[in-house]
This record gives C-alpha cells, structure tokens and sequence, in this order.
C-alpha cells in the first residue's frame, strides 16, 4: 500500500500570508495526486487533480505541483474562508489519504 | 447540478449490520465508478469500496474485506454498501463519492455508530 504523508500538521498563519503545505507518497504515484479541503462538519471539497488542475469553480490562489513523490499546494494569499483541513490523496494505485495538514489562524 | 444523497445511517450494535444508500442525480451515473469513503469521528479520510460503472467489478479496503459488499442499481441510480459483523472501529461518517480519477463530487455523508 502506498502510504502519503503531509506536513505541517498543523499551520498557522494570518489572511494575506502565502500557505505551503508538503505531501510525500512513500513510491512514485506519478500525477495522480488530487488535493481536498474540508472544513468542519462538511464533506471534503476536490480542489486539485492531476497533482496540478484546478477543479471547477476553485479560485487561482490554489495551486499545485509536483510529481512523483512530492507534491505541494500553494494558497497564494490566505482568504478568511481557507482556514480549514486539507488532504492529499493518490490515486495511481487504490486510493490512500494522507493524515491532513490543519491550516488555522 | 450533480447531487449525492447517502441514507441509511444510524447506531447499531457490535456484529450486527447495516445498509447504506447512496441516490444519484444530475449526471449520467451509469457512466461514473462509484466508490464509499469513510471517516471516523476527528481522524482522518479512509478509503472504504469502490464499483465499476456497470458494477461487475467491486474493490475494498482490507479493513472490510468479507464484511462489506458494495452494489450499483443503475436503473436506480442508486449505490449501495451492505456492511456486516459491524464493529465498534466502523463508527464513522460514510461519504458516496463519485470517482472521475480523482474524487470530484461527495455527499454531504451519513453517520454510522457502533456501539453497545
């Protein structure tokens, strides 16, 4: 089984600031690494796919890259509404989360 | 608009069993692989079963393996998780989640409890 990793676990910043958080799979998952931001008593929500595309509807200030087995998501300029918890997930061989990174305030 | 609707939640006790439900609307579910993802109460997001589109091909997580049957009713469209020998580490909220690579539409999920 592919086990993903994220860091931090937990960010705290202030709206405006830049956020990065860091995925790590333990193989290579090539591109198939998708980003979810859940906030509290919501389902998760698909941001990224392809370990960089944008799903419908998210704003430009996500970002993703990477490939292989590291991978970042980049929130240019922190939105009051961001402040939540954010999973990786491979989907090249079954589907495996990583733990989540927290970012809060 | 794409909609995912789970039902059949609720509070169970250890070995017994449960049915999920998952309705689909505002797409074309005969094409889409659907799949069930749980998460436990302040963890994290586990991967639970996944169906081909015609349901001929039926995936699970090990930690239900033998336990858990996943099944599609297209004419329905509707999915389902038959989950049995219910044990108290299956308390966890079930999301239906529609598989296009990645996971690009969930449900809004439905608690399942686990206890005596």
């Amino acid at each position: 089984e592919i086990v993903m990793t994220q860091s931090p676990a937990t960010l705290s910043l202030s709206p405006g600031e830049r956020a990065t958080l860091s995925c790590r799979a333990s193989q290579s998952v090539s591109s198939n690494l998708a980003w979810y931001q859940q906030k509290p008593g919501q389902a998760p929500r698909l941001l990224i796919y392809g370990a960089s595309t944008r799903a419908t509807g998210i704003p430009a200030r996500f970002s993703g890259s990477g490939s292989g087995t590291e991978f970042t998501l980049t929130i240019s300029s922190l939105q009051s509404e961001d402040f939540a918890v954010y999973y990786c997930q491979q989907y090249n061989s079954r589907f495996t989360f990583g733990p989540g990174t927290k970012v809060d305030i | 608009e794409v909609q995912l609707v789970e039902s059949g939640g609720g509070l169970v006790q250890p070995g017994g069993s449960l049915r999920l439900s998952c309705s689909a609307s505002g797409f074309s579910f005969s094409t889409y692989a659907m799949h069930w993802v749980r998460q436990a109460p302040g963890k994290g997001l586990e991967y639970v079963s996944a169906i081909s589109s015609d349901g001929h091909s039926t995936y699970y997580a090990d930690s239900v393996t033998g336990r858990f049957t996943i099944s599609r009713d297209n004419s329905k469209n509707t999915l389902y998780l038959q989950m049995s020998s219910l044990r108290a580490e299956d308390t966890a909220v079930y999301y239906c989640v529609r598989r296009f690579g990645a996971y690009d539409y969930w449900g809004q999920g439905t608690l399942v409890t686990v206890s005596s």
